[in-house]
């Protein structure tokens, strides 16, 4: 089941600005770091935004997330025809003990 | 270079077991979590079990609890998800992935395991 809250789709044009965002209670969003993924086609996820809007080697710089009580989000600049897949945003539960992720989000470039 | 290997896909029945296996390489194995996550067909993410590899301590989502047994092989830097009593409704690639403590960052993936339950 889905702990989290995301909207289903979202789209943007080429150099747009999107943001997904991303809904929890404070057992996980608003006590945790919030961490978002993303899906292309046909791979496993991988890992854009970690801990307090940190990204890994290789994610651009157009990824950034932020982060204000129990909501989250995710903002991308300058979209890029790459980013299109899905994006899951995902934190600690301390009640669980273990990991919730959002439902995903479908991006979509027109 | 970090990498998660996992086994091949695999046909089940249902009421069976599966055990898929994730060989870690590139990093030190005892250091870091090992988390499993399913993705049923068309559907999102989500998340079944961690393990610590260095204490042996699990911990399972409530979906899979009494079903689920998460196994290490510290000498061979292996980590094993067993599910027992499969229905259709476990037909999903399962993925292991490195887990940095108890917090949701998890990276890298493995490349997935398709498991289907079919009779």
């Amino acid at each position: 089941q889905t702990v989290l809250t995301q909207p289903p789709s979202a789209s943007g044009t080429p150099g747009q600005r999107v943001t997904i965002s991303c809904s929890g209670t404070n057992s996980n969003v608003g006590t945790t770091t919030v961490n978002w993924y993303q899906q292309l086609p046909g791979t496993a996820p991988r890992v854009v935004i970690y801990g307090i809007n940190q990204r890994p080697s290789g994610v651009p710089d157009r990824f950034s997330a932020s982060k204000s009580g129990t909501s989250a989000s995710l903002a991308i600049s300058g979209l890029q025809s790459e980013d299109e897949g899905d994006y899951y945003c995902a934190a600690w539960d301390n009640n669980l003990n273990g990991v919730v992720f959002g439902g995903g989000t479908r991006l979509t470039v027109l | 270079q970090v990498h998660l290997v996992q086994s091949g896909a695999d046909v089940k029945e249902p009421g069976a077991s599966v055990i898929v296996s994730c060989k870690a390489s590139g990093y030190t194995f005892t250091s870091y979590f090992i988390h499993w996550v399913r993705q049923a067909p068309g559907q999102g993410l989500q998340w079944v079990a961690w393990l610590n590899p260095k204490s042996g301590v699990t911990k399972s989502a409530q979906d899979f609890q009494g079903r689920v047994n998460l196994t290490r092989d510290t000498a061979t830097d292996t980590a094993y998800l067993q599910l027992a009593r499969l229905t259709s409704d476990d037909t999903a690639i399962y993925y292991c992935a490195r887990g940095w403590g108890l917090v949701a960052r998890i990276d890298p993936w493995g490349q997935g395991t398709l498991v289907t339950v079919s009779s």
